[in-house]
């Protein structure tokens, strides 16, 4: 079943401690991305990646970081994390230069909370 | 990307259908109009797409106006499990990245 999986799917945590939120999927796409979604402001991208080493900053990039080291794995990096990024986040993969590339599929999300 | 406009809800009966429409006026020639959904709070799934010519899949149809400045997107029997956000976006195909702008969408509530 083509998939993109997230993990953890909820999760808790304080100021400053390091988190990563790991992402993959099973379709051998190249275009990966990561969003966050708040209230009244609606799904934003944070970082995508056009392939394995190729990565590039979305609308909201501080405070995150982001490595594709393989095709089908994409992990969102809070160094330090701090509670306004406290959000809903969707990690999307797709493929490009095809017709069926209009279709992006996304993961469950993974709610964090920073306290 | 082409701005799009939608009602921010609307109201459906189990069984029948919902038509959800989106202006898109300034469109361009190269530009999409592409429907997803997003279930309370899950991650936003794709439904549809098309260029100019009404599509259909067994999700929903789409019907694109000839000016292409707006669409309808046709759920023909909303079931209670189509209660959810409903995007259009509109973009090119084969830009440089895959990214995704969503506005703020259509809640569709679908009543027994």
């Amino acid at each position: 079943e083509a998939q993109v999986t997230q993990n953890p799917r909820y999760l808790i945590t304080v100021t400053g401690k390091k988190l990563t939120v790991t992402c993959s999927q099973n379709m051998n796409h190249e275009y990966m991305s990561w969003y966050r979604q708040d209230p009244g402001l609606g799904l934003r991208q944070i970082y995508y990646s056009m392939n394995v080493e190729v990565t590039d900053k979305g609308d909201v990039p501080e405070g995150y970081k982001v490595s594709r080291k393989e095709k089908r794995n994409f992990p969102l990096i809070l160094e330090s994390p701090s509670p306004n990024q406290t959000s809903l986040y969707f990690c999307a993969s797709s493929q490009p230069g095809t017709i069926s590339g209009a279709e992006a599929f996304f993961g469950q999300g993974t709610r964090l909370t920073v306290v | 990307d082409a701005k799009t406009t939608q009602p921010p809800s609307m109201d459906c009966a189990e069984g029948r259908a919902a038509n959800l429409p989106c202006n898109h006026s300034t469109i361009s020639g190269n530009e999409y109009v592409y429907w997803y959904r997003q279930i309370h709070s899950q991650g936003p799934q794709y439904i549809i797409h098309g260029l100019k010519n009404n599509e259909t899949n067994e999700m929903a149809s789409l019907i694109i106006t000839e000016d292409r400045k707006s669409s309808t997107l046709i759920l023909p029997h909303a079931t209670l499990r189509d209660t959810a956000v409903y995007y259009c976006i509109v973009r090119a195909m084969n830009t440089g990245f895959q990214k995704l702008v969503f506005g703020t969408g259509t809640r569709l509530l679908v009543s027994p």
